[in-house]
């Protein structure tokens, strides 16, 4: 059964940039078509972030976030990896690490909150 | 891109039947079949309970049903139970790569 574990700091200052890692276990990760990252403002709904594909490196953003946000794999050591520049207030929020892409996001890790505040 | 929109809340009583409706665009819901939905339970992960409008993925209970109707997409709940008390979202491919989730409906079992 493929696991997802986010990882990073919990707490971000304003302006700075928010780094994340997802392990990925069970399953290869080079099988999935995409890996995404997700997030959930507390109390509110769900906001895709990008996508990555494993085999040719494609990445696609929101494009809300794209001048901000970038996405990276390393399918030998199973991480995938996001980072948010230039961060404010507003992307407080769960990250969640998802194996999928839009025809469906079929596994979740378990998120994980990064605050931004001084 | 906007978000789908979807009622802030729905419920029913045990064993009754509930239908959440998830209303987009021609350019999303109303273009292509990647609509899915997701249940997600307080403080927990979402879960996806059905993908391509109305596949259910290996584990998903029978109960939980998905259509779609030109721009509308819709999950049905059948033979409610206490745990199908959750959010449910809805999310569509709308091209280009790009994709959007619905607001968000919180369920409640009478």
């Amino acid at each position: 059964q493929v696991q997802l574990q986010e990882s990073g700091p919990g707490l971000v200052k304003p302006s700075g940039t928010l780094s994340l890692t997802c392990a990925v276990s069970g399953a290869s990760m080079s099988n999935a078509g995409w890996w995404s990252w997700v997030r959930q403002p507390p109390g509110k709904g769900l906001e895709w972030i990008g996508e990555i594909s494993p085999t040719s490196g494609t990445d696609n953003y929101n494009p809300s976030l794209t001048s901000r946000v970038s996405i990276s794999i390393d399918t030998a050591k199973q991480h995938l990896y996001l980072k948010l520049n230039s961060v404010t207030a507003a992307d407080t929020a769960v990250y969640y690490c998802v194996r999928g892409g839009w025809s469906n996001f079929d596994r979740w890790g378990q998120g994980t909150l990064v605050a931004v505040s001084s | 891109q906007s978000a789908l929109t979807q009622p802030p809340s729905a419920s029913g009583s045990p064993g009754q039947s509930v239908t959440i409706s998830c209303t987009g665009t021609s350019g999303d819901v109303g273009a292509y079949d990647y609509v899915s939905w997701y249940q997600q339970h307080p403080g927990k992960a979402p879960k996806l309970i059905i993908y391509e409008v109305s596949k259910r993925p290996s584990g998903v209970p029978a109960r939980f049903s998905g259509s779609k109707s030109d721009s509308t997409a819709s999950l049905t709940v059948s033979g409610l139970q206490a745990e199908d008390e959750a959010d449910y979202y809805c999310s569509a491919y709308a091209g280009n790569s790009n994709g959007v989730f619905g607001g968000g409906t919180k369920l409640t079992v009478l």
